[in-house]
């Protein structure tokens, strides 16, 4: 049974740090690996998308990188900014189509 | 390109009740899922359609039913409600899941 789990569960940093959310996985027969941003009562939106195949993809100030192997997966956000603020979520797909979603880092970004 | 679209997105029933929560999948999406999320806690699958027949279900129980159409959008039943099942049902569609899903913006329902 495949288990995510994310670290750290919480982050509190100033405006315009970088940082990085971890995300690791115990089963490596994953189709991709999504990572996602969800705000207090909303929809999840998804960020970056990674094919088993590929080693990372970028979007804007986001770079998220996959290592299959190892099962880890870590999302960069470069410059944050208090609008970064949300709970991120690392979600697997794997066989049957069935998703598997991490235990959540939320983040809070500080004036 | 449309996304996925969720309706009502607020809901207020009694428990007893039944409910029916809608789902638009994104244009071209023939899988559509289910989650239920209760507050502070991470999303819970409930069932996954695929191309109109179910083809995985989470841990609930039967009067928690569910529909897809032939146009791929989906309807999730919940019969004789209970205040437990207060909480944020989302949505997601994707073609056959290896592109990666996307949700809706979900349907909040609370049970009094």
């Amino acid at each position: 049974k495949q288990e995510v789990t994310q670290i750290p569960a919480a982050l509190s940093v100033p405006e315009g740090e970088n940082l990085v959310l971890n995300c690791s996985f115990t089963d490596s027969a994953i189709y991709n690996l999504q990572w996602f941003r969800q705000d207090p009562g909303k929809g999840l939106t998804s960020l970056l998308l990674i094919q088993s195949s590929q080693r990372e993809q970028t979007s804007g100030r986001l770079n998220a990188s996959l290592d299959k192997s190892s099962g880890r997966s870590t999302l960069y956000i470069a410059a944050s900014q208090p609008g970064d603020s949300a709970t991120y979520l690392c979600v697997s797909t794997g066989g049957g189509n069935k998703l598997t979603f991490g235990t959540g880092t939320q983040l809070k970004v500080e004036l | 390109e449309t996304g996925v679209t969720q309706s009502p997105t607020h809901l207020i029933k009694t428990r007893g009740q039944q409910v029916t929560l809608r789902c638009s999948s994104q244009s071209g999406h023939n899988t559509v899922s289910w989650y239920q999320q209760a507050l502070g806690q991470g999303p819970q699958f409930i069932f996954q359609y695929y191309r109109e027949e179910e083809n995985g279900r989470g841990n609930f129980p039967p009067r928690f039913s569910g529909l897809q159409f032939p146009n791929y959008s989906s309807e999730l039943n919940v019969n004789a409600l209970e205040l437990d099942d207060s909480a944020l049902y989302l949505c997601a569609s994707s073609l056959g899941g290896r592109d990666g899903y996307t949700f809706g913006s979900g349907t909040r329902l609370t049970v009094v």
